[in-house]
């Protein structure tokens, strides 16, 4: 089974900030490679398909890169509304997935 | 546009089995372009896949869980079903109904959620 571990856990940032999070899978991957955003209460929602893939209608201050085994997200400049918990989640041996354990993006 | 929406019991009793139906609505659970999934989180937890299904009927499940595990559709009623037997406490969580898109391989609609206790 494919793992996938997350770093930071948490994190604290301000508005204006970039923040990067890293996910890290057990063994390659290719990019095949999800990111989602997910708040207190609601369904996660996804961002970035295939590593680098912008889903429509996600603010561009969204990215994603890496392949292989280690990937990142990046926020360029952190909104009032990106605080939140997000999760990577593999898909190389779709439809089998795994997600990750997850980052919380708190305000500092 | 497409909904998905998840119901069933909100408590079940440990050792029994756990039902939830998926009604997808706004678009055809037919379509040879998705498969179906269902996922987890228990409270102040990540998320866990539990197992997916094509419309075809083919499955996939999470190996921690396949041996509880049953997931079907059917498609006259554009609706999938997750069932999971012999639940402990460990099992209680929001469960979420959510599609797949196969080529980009993510997650993109996804239900609300739907809490399940278990507790005698």
């Amino acid at each position: 089974d494919i793992q996938m571990t997350q770093s930071p856990s948490s994190v604290s940032a301000s508005v204006g900030d970039r923040v990067t999070i890293t996910c890290r899978a057990s063994q390659g991957i290719s990019s095949w490679l999800a990111w989602y955003q997910q708040k207190p209460g609601k369904a996660p929602k996804l961002l970035i398909y295939a590593a680098s893939s912008l889903q429509s209608g996600v603010p561009s201050r969204f990215s994603g890169s890496g392949s292989g085994t280690d990937f990142t997200l990046t926020i360029s400049s952190l909104q009032p509304e990106d605080f939140a918990t997000y999760y990577c989640q593999q898909a190389n041996s779709f439809p089998l997935l795994t997600f990750g354990g997850g980052t919380k993006v708190e305000i500092k | 546009q497409l909904q998905l929406q998840e119901s069933g019991p909100g408590l079940v009793k440990p050792s029994e089995t756990l039902s939830l139906t998926c009604t997808v609505s706004g678009g055809s659970i037919s379509s040879s372009s998705y498969y179906w999934g269902w996922i987890r989180q228990p409270p102040g937890k990540g998320l866990e896949w539990i197992g997916s299904i094509y419309y075809s009927g083919s499955t996939y499940y999470n190996p921690s869980l396949k041996s509880r595990v049953t997931i079907s559709v059917d498609t006259s009623k554009n609706q999938f079903s997750l069932k999971l037997s012999s639940v402990t406490a460990a099992d209680t969580a929001v469960y979420y109904c959510a599609r797949h898109v196969y080529s980009s391989r993510g997650m993109d609609v996804w239900g609300q959620g739907t809490t399940v206790t278990v507790s005698s």
